[in-house]
């Protein structure tokens, strides 16, 4: 079983709908991270969060570390959003090394 | 500020060739990661780096994987001689402390084996 489970794995929306992505983890971590990847492109940082929620714009991350679950929501989605979106976890001590899920691919047709 | 620089952007080898990889993290970040990405997978952690030492290179194949960060700055990784499994981006990420730090991540180096 993967440490780390992302869903769903494909998503296509219409332009303007409201996006969950799922993340759920088996490990006890101290804080997850959201990233964003373009195709062809690097990743960017999203979010990093330990607890409760986090807005940026029309993204918004929430975080349960006892449920041990994330969501990531979109809201107003537009198709520049397209991407894969990726959800870190962080574990161990002052190392605060990283597992990753395996992505979840949004896109968002005009 | 400046991002995390890597190149080359690509590079197609031969297996049982050697390839390198180049990276310089973001001024004044303690911690650089090498990450490897094959197609549909997240990023695999190689080897983490805190200024100049090594944290964690338990999945490096050290066979065939070798990486340094001199003077705790810019890092190098080497892959000597090359598989065709080891088609994949590799990236490198800094941070200004540990995983508890955003992660900035450079473009990557997209390396195909044939």
């Amino acid at each position: 079983k993967n440490e780390v489970e992302q869903s769903p794995q494909n998503l296509t929306a219409q332009e303007g709908e409201f996006i969950t992505i799922n993340c759920s983890y088996s490990v006890g971590i101290s804080a997850l991270h959201w990233l964003q990847q373009h195709p062809g492109g690097g990743i960017v940082s999203l979010f990093m969060l330990s607890s409760g929620k986090k807005k940026h714009g029309r993204l918004i991350a929430t975080i349960n570390i006892q449920e041990k679950h994330s969501s990531l929501h979109i809201t107003a989605s537009h198709p520049r959003d397209s991407a894969v979106y990726i959800c870190a976890v962080v574990y161990g001590g002052s190392q605060g090394n990283l597992i990753f899920g395996k992505g979840t691919k949004l896109s968002v047709k005009p | 500020e400046a991002g995390v620089a890597q190149s080359p952007r690509y590079k197609i080898i031969e297996k049982r060739q050697s390839v390198a990889f180049w990276c310089n993290p973001i001024s004044g970040h303690a911690t650089l990661y090498w990450y490897q990405q094959i197609l549909g997978q997240g990023p695999k952690l190689l080897i983490q780096f805190q200024n100049n030492g090594v944290v964690d290179d338990s999945q490096l194949p050290k066979d065939r994987f070798s990486a340094e960060r001199l003077k705790g700055v810019d890092s190098t990784l080497k892959i000597q001689p090359a598989k065709l499994e080891d088609s994949a981006v590799y990236l490198c990420a800094s941070s200004l402390l540990t995983g508890w730090s955003p992660l900035h991540f450079g473009n990557g180096t997209r390396l195909t084996v044939t």
